[in-house]
């Protein structure tokens, strides 16, 4: 079956750490990739996409993402970590009809000082 | 991109009353989502609304519980009928943008709470 993995359900990084959170996804081909953040009580906001091409993508806040096709894996990666950043993220993944879209069970991030 | 408006922001309601969500965009749209996000959950499809056909509902959501409006191609309602506490979600719209990338936009949200 087609799905979305994301292994870490929390993460606590220290404020100026890096960040790796991980998503996986299986599917026959390769899918439309999305991260999408949601701070406390707010909507989703995009923050990157991969559709084809380079496999290295930057975003906004200073996010990038890296699609490996051979492990399957969208990782999102931050190299210095703000107090602001604390939120849950969101991988998404496009495939079939009718453009929906199926989210991953989300990374809590927390940030400490 | 778009942005999206959702009104109400919050509610809390009684069982078995009905709640309609109203979700505007600054912009003309093909194709719009509702989601249902649970306490600490991912988001959920409810069901797909693209103006002029009728709203096609994911497995485990009806019509008659979520019956689902989309007069033009900015607008669109969701009502969540006969409610019970295991109702209490937010609820979010988004609107795809055209040129099958699957990129969507969404709405702050409705959270909604059922006594």
């Amino acid at each position: 079956a087609q799905s979305v993995t994301q292994p870490d359900i929390h993460i606590t990084v220290s404020e100026g750490a890096s960040l790796e959170l991980r998503c996986n996804y299986s599917y026959g081909a390769t899918p439309y990739l999305f991260w999408y953040v949601q701070s406390p009580g707010q909507g989703l906001q995009l923050l990157l996409k991969y559709f084809s091409g380079d496999t290295l993508v930057q975003g906004i806040k200073g996010f990038e993402a890296e699609f490996k096709r051979s492990q399957s894996s969208f990782n999102l990666r931050k190299p210095s970590v703000h107090w602001s950043d604390a939120a849950e993220y969101f991988c998404a993944v496009g495939l079939g009809g009718y453009q929906k879209v199926t989210f991953g069970t989300g990374t809590k991030l927390q940030v400490i000082p | 991109s778009a942005v999206i408006s959702q009104k109400p922001s919050r509610d809390i309601c009684q069982r078995g009353t009905s709640l309609t969500i109203q979700c505007q965009v600054d912009s003309q749209v093909t194709m719009m989502f509702w989601y249902r996000q649970q306490p600490g959950q991912s988001l959920t499809l409810i069901a797909t609304a693209n103006q002029g056909s009728e709203a096609t509902y994911e497995s485990g959501f009806v019509i008659d519980k979520f019956p689902i409006s989309r007069p033009n191609l900015t607008f669109s309602t969701l009502t969540v009928s006969n409610m019970s506490p295991e109702d209490s979600s937010i609820y979010l719209c988004s609107v795809g943008l055209a040129g099958g990338t699957y990129e969507q936009y969404f709405g702050p949200g409705t959270r909604l709470t059922v006594t």
